[in-house]
């Protein structure tokens, strides 16, 4: 089962921010939460990860509190391109650990 | 960059017969993951591996699906034989995973199966 819990949909102005939120209220020490998104039926495509530091990239920002059970993804300036499905997923380092993809949020920019 | 590469793009072959999916990982990445999507159960781990050795196939759907990755550059996934019910989008992924390693997956575009 996903550790992740994420809202099902939600709309966003064009322009204004989106603002993604992600509930893993049983994550462990070591695990990062990661961020991908898929448009359409392209392949997930990453977004961005972290531990427990914020984390920003020319993509998004990554907000994890303090208490690391929960995380939100923002998107700057959302655009009608921004538009997919956004999943959260928490994960340990190393290679023998792997993904457990949820049902995502499908977020829709609107003009 | 050369991403993760996956042919062919689209498959339509009748019921019954040999599928094969194929994969080229990013270079320099050690890890290779094989994904499922359907619209009914979302995307699903299948098989992954880390150094061409199977991790962990408690994903493979039966045994008339089996994975191979042969060397560091290349991976396969067979159905043989294929059914309807196979029809779905396949994914292959990979990243480099040390023991302690953070990075994350890389997803290649696909192969939209369809099983007639």
């Amino acid at each position: 089962d996903a550790k992740t819990t994420q809202p099902p949909s939600m709309d966003c102005a064009e322009g204004r921010a989106a603002n993604l939120p992600c509930n893993h209220s049983t994550i462990s020490g070591n695990e990062y939460v990661y961020w991908y998104r898929q448009i359409h039926s392209q392949g997930p495509q990453y977004i961005i990860h972290g531990l427990k530091n914020n984390e920003t990239n020319e993509m998004a920002s990554l907000i994890i509190t303090e208490d690391r059970k929960s995380s939100t993804l923002i998107l700057p300036h959302a655009t009608l391109r921004d538009t997919a499905v956004y999943y959260c997923i928490v994960r340990a380092p190393g290679g023998t650990y792997k993904y457990i993809f949820g049902t995502g949020t499908r977020l829709k920019v609107l003009a | 960059d050369a991403g993760v590469i996956q042919s062919p793009r689209h498959e339509v072959t009748e019921m019954g017969q040999e599928v094969t999916l194929r994969c080229k990982p990013i270079s320099g990445h050690n890890s290779l993951f094989w994904y499922r999507q359907t619209m009914m159960r979302g995307l699903e781990l299948l098989i992954y591996f880390n150094n061409n050795v199977p991790i962990d196939d408690s994903g493979m759907p039966e045994d008339r699906f089996s994975a191979k990755m042969p060397n560091a550059s290349f991976s396969t996934l067979k159905i043989q034989p294929s059914e309807p019910r196979d029809s779905a989008v396949y994914f292959c992924a990979s990243s480099f995973a040390g023991q302690y390693s953070n990075q994350p997956q890389h997803f290649g575009d696909g192969t939209r199966l369809s099983i007639l």
